[in-house]
Parts: C-alpha cells; structure tokens; sequence
C-alpha cells in the first residue's frame, strides 16, 4: 500500500507570494491533517480535513487555508507569505477521528 | 483548551543507558499515541495506549498509561545508536468534541555510542 505521498518536497518562495502544497493520503483514508513543524515548536496543528469537511482548525491565522477533494486528496494554501512561515509542513492520514496518522515525508518551504 | 506537555524536552544518554519520556495531559484523555521522528525524518507511529493503567511492550519499549488517563511514559531500555530521534505523544481529550490530537512538544534523544 502506498504511502502518504507530498508534492512538492522543497520550496523556496518570496515574502508576499503565495504557495499552495498538495498531498494525497493512503488509499482508504479519509482524514487528512495538517501540522507545521519549525525547531523547537515541536508540531503545530494547523486543520484536519474528513470527507471535504474541514473538522478542526489550529491557531494560525486566515493566510493559512485548505481544502480536501471528493478522492480524499488535501491542499493547503498560505498567502502572503512572511519569513516566519519557513518551516516543515507535514500531512499526515488516518481512517478517522482518533486513529493512527501516517506522516507524509513532508514539504521545506523556505520563505526568503 | 487542552494541552500536552513533554518532558524533558532533550536528553543525551550513553549507548546502553536506559531513557523515559514523561507525557501530560491537562485533561483527561480518550487515548494516547506515541510516534518517532528520526532526524530529517517524518513522525512515525509507534503505539496507541486506550485504557486506564494500560502497559505495552515493543521489544525494548514499554508505554504507559497513566491511571488517571492524564499522563504518560515512554521508557527504552538499554538505548541503541538507533533509538535516535524524537518521540512525541499525542492525545485527545475525553470533552474534545471535534477529536482533535493534541501532540506534545517531543522529546529529543541523542545516544552516544
């Protein structure tokens, strides 16, 4: 079985851009979650996705959006991008509410 | 709102040391997980402890459940240059509604061989 899979793996963007980061869960599952990671913030919440409902949210401010499609396949969405946004954006999958997360090698956006 | 501290937050331990993370929750929680990140690596899943006092083993790890179902441990005996990484728990609270996991800030582990 395949596993979580992010596109694109590393990213560098301008302060002002906006970027946009795919990640297609484990086939089955139909929640899929978002979690930032910088060094020494351990990792930050930021929502979960189930079945194209957005069912829980972190505390990140509106530039941080995403959306889940009819195949279970999750975007998220930052814009106006400022330099504090440099960190690793994980995804993780799960059947649902309170299962295991498989991780997905996660995307490095760096913001210059 | 529901937070899940970790401690201590690095430990740097000699090969064949033994080494405990400690997890807890200000609230009570439905489950616990436990996952390992190696360095450069992503989160991997390691166990989900469910009942109150609840005690697993994998190998030369043992994962504890608190009583209370507020907290609790990871302990690896005999620490190999493999244990490296970071552990994290994770949990949800009993009153959280939306099944949020909550994880913990991680635990560092560096082994010296």
């Amino acid at each position: 079985k395949a596993g979580v899979t992010q596109t694109p793996r590393y990213l560098i963007k301008t302060r002002g851009q906006q970027v946009t980061l795919s990640c297609s869960p484990i086939s089955g599952h139909r929640s899929v979650s978002w979690y930032q990671q910088t060094p020494g913030q351990g990792l930050q919440f930021l929502f979960e996705y189930f079945s194209e409902t957005q069912r829980n949210k972190g505390n990140f401010p509106g530039r941080f959006s995403g959306r889940q499609f009819s195949n279970s396949r999750s975007e998220m969405n930052v814009s106006t991008l400022e330099l504090g946004d440099s960190a690793l954006y994980l995804c993780a999958s799960s059947y649902g509410q309170g299962n295991e997360q498989y991780f997905g090698p996660g995307t490095r956006l760096t913001v210059t | 709102g529901q937070q899940v501290m970790q401690i201590p937050q690095y430990q740097h331990v000699q090969e064949g040391e033994d080494f405990t993370t400690y997890c807890n929750s200000s609230t009570t929680l439905s489950n616990i997980q436990w996952y390992k990140q190696r360095p450069g690596g992503h989160p991997v899943f390691l166990i989900q402890l469910v009942k109150s006092g609840e005690v697993k083993k994998q190998k030369r790890l043992t994962f504890q459940f608190g009583e209370a179902k507020k907290n609790s441990s990871l302990h690896i005996t005999a620490t190999q240059t493999t244990d490296v990484g970071t552990y994290f728990c994770a949990g949800i609270g009993v009153r959280n509604q939306g099944g949020k996991l909550i994880f913990g800030q991680g635990t560092e582990l560096s082994v010296k061989p």
